[in-house]
């Protein structure tokens, strides 16, 4: 069945790079998002990306697409502390629903 | 813009209770979506609507009921309130006019039955 999968927990140093991974199984799946969640709010949607792109770039965020492999990276440069977040990678299948992973847990250490 | 708006932020119950949790949104989308996170678990669809007079069943339905009151408001009820249905519910509503659907979120109630 339908499912999207991500490692829970990364940890960078303020100023690196970071590189939140995700694996999804729908080979339909047109679009692929990220969801950012600050803690006690709801899921903001950061960036997208088209199925037949490989790449998308959006000012500190770029995203990956490796179709063959089902594998979607978001890259997020310069990390600051604001960046502490949740980050869920979602792939949107056919019919009304999006399939969420459980979503990567990002530590920025000053 | 208020988008999808959700009351009450919190609330603590007693097991055996009923509550209904509100949702509305003012973007004029015609899908609208119940989700319940736990830790390390994600998001779980508990139900959807994908059009008004619309409901469906998603991953987690048992312990829950729905009512897509109009094209603006989706309300999920717990008849008999158990300490397994404490959780972090999600309110999200998404168009489904265009290519992309992304989703957008309420800020969630939390909800704790003792």
């Amino acid at each position: 069945g339908e499912d999207v999968e991500q490692s829970l927990f990364l940890s960078v140093r303020e100023g690196d790079s970071s590189v939140i991974n995700c694996t999804y199984t729908d080979s339909s799946s047109t679009y692929l998002y990220w969801y950012k969640q600050e803690p006690g709010a709801g899921l903001q949607l950061l960036t997208y990306i088209f199925s037949n792109m490989d790449m998308k770039q959006d000012q500190r965020l770029t995203v990956l697409l490796n179709k063959k492999d089902k594998h979607l990276s978001l890259r997020i440069a310069d990390t600051q502390t604001g960046d502490s977040a949740i980050y869920f990678c979602a792939e949107q299948a056919g019919g009304f629903k999006t399939i969420f992973g459980a979503g990567t847990r990002l530590f920025v250490k000053a | 813009n208020a988008g999808v708006t959700q009351t009450p932020k919190f609330q603590v119950l007693k097991t055996g209770q009923s509550m209904t949790l509100q949702c509305a949104q003012d973007m004029n989308h015609n899908s609208m979506y119940w989700y319940r996170q736990d830790p390390g678990m994600g998001l779980r669809l508990i139900y959807y609507s994908a059009s008004e007079g619309t409901t469906d069943k998603g991953e987690v339905p048992n312990g829950y009921n729905v009512s897509r009151l109009n094209k603006r408001e989706f309300s999920l009820r717990l008849e008999s309130a158990a300490p397994s249905q404490t959780s972090v519910y999600f309110c999200a509503s998404s168009s489904q006019g265009a290519k992309t659907r992304p989703q957008h979120f309420g800020d969630g109630t939390r909800l704790s039955i003792l």
